[in-house]
């Protein structure tokens, strides 16, 4: 079964440093990996997907990475700011579900 | 863009009551998902529905059933709640493309139950 693995749990940060937030999976034979992000008490927001022939997908100020020989994902995030400040979740689409990661909380301080 | 409703965005019901979860999308979307989220354990999946009146049960469905009679809603139903059902409940929905089962996931803003 596929496991996903997000580290660290939480991380604090000043406003305007660029970030990484890591995503690792055991089951390589992924079709896509999806980052969210999740406000306290709301549901998931999709942020990027990326396909498993990709390497790397942006948006904006993010940029997600996938390296599937090492079983890696990460979402970079530059130039932070406080309204960043929430919990990112990544997940795996291996087989027919989803399998996700438990996220780590940020947060940027102003 | 996709918008997934759920009906409820907090609940509270007694043990032993049956209680009704319903979730729409608008989007045409072939697959639809119930997810619970608890704290350290992350979101679990209890059932997915890939058409009408198609479902599948995820790691968890014990307790839970589901019923999809259109294709744009998907409802969780707890036969009997009791305390440990306690939990924010989340909908997804997603299309296929060809070559995998799912693609975006778009989420519900969430149902927040607290069974007593």
């Amino acid at each position: 079964k596929q496991e996903v693995t997000q580290i660290p749990a939480a991380l604090s940060v000043p406003e305007g440093e660029n970030l990484v937030l890591n995503c690792s999976f055991t089951d390589s034979a992924i079709y896509n990996l999806q980052w969210f992000r999740q406000d306290p008490g709301k549901g998931l927001t999709s942020l990027l997907l990326i396909q498993s022939s990709q390497r790397e997908q942006t948006s904006g100020r993010l940029n997600a990475s996938l390296d599937k020989s090492s079983g890696r994902s990460t979402l970079y995030i530059a130039a932070s700011q406080p309204g960043d400040s929430a919990t990112y979740l990544c997940a795996a689409h291996t087989g027919n579900q989803f399998y996700f990661g438990t996220g780590t909380s940020l947060t940027v301080i102003p | 863009d996709v918008k997934v409703t759920q009906s409820s965005r907090y609940l509270v019901k007694r043990t032993g009551e049956k209680v009704f979860l319903e979730c729409v999308q608008d989007m045409d979307h072939e697959n639809m998902f119930w997810y619970r989220q608890d704290p350290g354990l992350g979101l679990r999946l209890i059932y997915f529905s890939y058409d009408v009146k198609m479902k599948e049960k995820g790691d968890i469905p014990e307790g839970y059933s589901v019923s999809r009679e259109k294709k744009e809603r998907f409802s969780l139903i707890l036969e009997s709640a009791s305390t440990n059902q306690t939990s924010m409940y989340l909908c997804a929905s997603s299309f296929s493309s060809r070559g995998q089962w799912f693609e975006k996931l778009f989420f519900g803003s969430g149902t927040q139950l607290s069974v007593l």
